[in-house]
């Protein structure tokens, strides 16, 4: 009954490689985000879509596609992975209606060998 | 543009004593302020919020917080830290109006210590 479940949970891949990252949220929220947690522990969001629709797109490289199938789910794809990828990506969710309150994901860490 | 700054990016402290970590922001616009905890490989746990009202937060975990709309802080305090309080501390900020945005600080590492 995990409210916002990412896979996988450890991703190891080489340069190069495409991955993705999947994300669900089972709250009925109307809006997904993508974080970047770098070493240092800084989080910067990447993107984000509301009721599937993209809203916030940051200055990721265009390497990164995100993919809202439905509100329930939004995924993130990258391509031609590069060393600096590497870091803990979260997902999160929250309504429109309590933007107050953002239930984030356990976090993906990718690390690019 | 908006902004947060936490001072401290770590805070050492001995179990039962009061701690403080601080959070300072900017912004043209009327921000909405939060405080997120992440334990050790976990994601992040909101643990309090100030939206309107009442100046002094209280959140989980005996964690409160007071806004200060002249000095654009919002610290957060706990009288009496608990060894399990060892973790990463967030402040961020989301703006009143259009955009889904919150914005984060650098965070703060509050070590509890025996």
């Amino acid at each position: 009954d995990t409210a916002v479940s990412q896979t996988p949970k450890y991703l190891v891949t080489q340069m190069g490689n495409d991955k993705s990252i999947k994300c669900e949220q089972n709250l009925g929220h109307d809006t997904m985000y993508w974080y970047k947690q770098d070493s240092k522990k800084f989080l910067k969001i990447m993107f984000s879509y509301n009721n599937k629709e993209l809203i916030i797109n940051e200055t990721v490289p265009n390497r990164f596609s995100p993919k809202s199938p439905d509100k329930a789910h939004l995924n993130l794809h990258i391509n031609s992975l590069e060393l600096g990828d590497s870091a803990v990506y979260f997902c999160a969710s929250d309504n429109a209606a309590d933007r107050g309150k953002a239930f984030f994901g356990q976090g993906t860490r990718l690390t690019v060998v | 543009a908006q902004s947060v700054t936490q001072l401290d990016s770590q805070v050492p402290v001995f179990e039962e004593a009061p701690v403080e970590l601080r959070c300072n922001y900017s912004s043209s616009v009327s921000v909405y302020l939060f405080w997120y905890v992440q334990y050790p490989n976990q994601g992040l746990q909101l643990l309090l919020k100030y939206l309107s009202g009442s100046t002094l937060v209280k959140g989980i975990n005996g964690f409160e917080a007071e806004f200060n709309k002249s000095q654009t802080s919002f610290h957060l305090r706990k009288p009496s830290v608990h060894i399990s309080d060892t973790a990463e501390y967030f402040c961020a900020v989301r703006l009143h109006t259009g955009g889904f945005k919150t914005i984060f600080g650098a965070g703060t590492r509050l070590f509890v210590k025996a």
